[in-house]
């Protein structure tokens, strides 16, 4: 699976948007960039996954790039309770395993 | 909304004694998972099982450990003689199925500590 490189930590002002990257440069033509969550210890929470295309749900937005080597994760308008571990993971669809790094913990802040 | 659910929240056990943590996956999903968390540091991979038989482990899930799906609800993870670096926070998930195996639904955790 290829490795992800995030920061380790960002501030976020209540009500904007939060934008967090997630670099994959060893990234494969069939692995998928998958985000994950983490709140205080709480089990991790998948929040959206993507290919190509940029994606978009509930929760968040997925902008990747056209090399497919970075990926952001877009929280609109960030709340004090998406202050979490947000994990960027790339793996196959098929893989039955998901490799956690450190992920970056998001602060949100009134 | 379905969900995992994990028992005990929280075990105390002495080193050497057995301990089994038990999760009940979401009902329709095909595909099961153990991971665990040490304090402090990464969620790591343990075992994932589906139809009935382990699909893959980690190095970390040698002879000690060992699952099972005994009734088709339940599906647990057993610690043959617990060590003190088992102490974590250990967590079951479920997905689907086939092709859509990047999506896990996590339980809510099992957190051991071995004295």
């Amino acid at each position: 699976d290829a490795k992800t490189t995030q920061p380790p930590s960002m501030d976020c002002a209540e009500g904007r948007a939060a934008n967090l990257p997630c670099n994959h440069s060893t990234i494969s033509g069939n692995e998928y960039v998958y985000w994950y969550r983490q709140i205080h210890s709480q089990g991790p929470q998948y929040i959206i996954h993507g290919l190509k295309n940029n994606e978009t749900n509930e929760m968040a937005s997925l902008i990747i790039t056209e090399d497919r080597k970075s990926s952001t994760l877009i929280l609109p308008h960030a709340t004090l309770r998406d202050t979490a571990v947000y994990y960027c993971i790339v793996a196959y669809k098929t893989r039955n395993k998901l490799v956690f790094g450190a992920g970056t913990i998001l602060r949100v802040k009134s | 909304e379905p969900e995992v659910t994990q028992t005990p929240s929280h075990q105390v056990t002495q080193m050497g004694q057995e301990v089994i943590l038990r999760c009940v996956p979401i009902s329709n999903h095909l595909y099961f998972y153990w991971y665990r968390q040490i304090l402090g540091q990464k969620v790591e991979f343990l075992v994932s099982f589906y139809n009935n038989e382990i699909s893959e482990k980690s190095e970390i899930f040698d002879d000690q450990f060992s699952v099972e799906r005994p009734d088709g609800s339940n599906f647990t993870l057993k610690i043959r003689s617990t060590k003190l670096e088992d102490s974590a926070m250990y967590f079951c998930a479920s997905s689907p199925g086939q092709g859509n195996t990047g999506e896990l639904f996590f339980g809510e955790g099992s957190r051991l500590t071995v004295l």
